[in-house]
């Protein structure tokens, strides 16, 4: 289906794991960004990309990892979850940035809890 | 420091009523500011956009409206129907080419049929 995914919808995990949250986006939209949404907190930027195999930090990209070798895809990898990262996590996309015009199409967002 | 935030946490209205949500920003220099809507379970939907040099901008049963001397936006919603109940938040985007939104907490908004 067109739009953009995020896989899975729902992540239960243990401190210490490893866990990688998937998104995919069939526009062939350059930008793409990952934020985490808590409770008391408005939504904040994890990580974003500009282009295949360009990626920048966020306001809060520590114990966060991503890649993006596609265009379509932007995986975004806890290499050890902690506590602190349960959360919601949304994917977005945009044509070019988040310029006036260029708005940014969210996903339906991942829940993930650590233990 | 700099923050965007929101007057009320929640807001409740009858079916017909028009909706007004506020937000106040401290940054002076952002480019321009966008507000979403969030339904329950789902990711935000953008709604309308305003750049700092407009005052006013209409949209589909939408307007919003900036007022730079007090650093101030709102979205007004006109005869608000029960699929707008949701949680509003506005963003900000800096000038300088980061294009980094701060968003704010959220205002919940409930329609009352």
């Amino acid at each position: 289906d067109a739009g953009i995914t995020q896989s899975p919808r729902y992540k239960i995990t243990e401190t210490g794991r490893q866990v990688t949250l998937m998104c995919h986006q069939t526009w062939s939209h350059s930008y793409m960004f990952w934020y985490r949404q808590d409770l008391g907190h408005g939504l904040r930027l994890i990580y974003y990309s500009a282009a295949a195999d360009i990626t920048d930090k966020g306001e809060v990209p520590d114990g966060y990892v991503v890649s993006r070798s596609k265009t379509e895809n932007f995986p975004l990898t806890l290499e050890s979850a902690t506590r602190s990262q349960t959360s919601v996590y949304f994917c977005a996309s945009s044509p070019t940035g988040t310029g006036m015009g260029n708005e940014q199409f969210f996903g339906p967002g991942t829940r993930l809890t650590v233990l | 420091g700099e923050s965007v935030g929101l007057h009320l946490p929640t807001l409740s209205v009858q079916e017909g009523d028009n909706s007004i949500i506020n937000c106040a920003y401290s940054n002076s220099a952002s480019d321009y500011f966008i507000w979403y809507k969030q339904e329950s379970g789902k990711g935000p939907q953008f709604i309308i956009d305003i750049r700092s040099n407009m005052d006013k901008r209409q949209g589909q049963r939408v307007t919003v409206l900036l007022n730079k001397t007090v650093k101030h936006l709102s979205l007004q919603i006109a005869a608000t129907q029960p699929g707008d109940s949701a949680v509003y938040f506005c963003a900000e985007i800096p000038s300088g080419g980061s294009y980094i939104p701060t968003f704010g907490r959220g205002t919940s908004l409930i329609v009352h049929p």
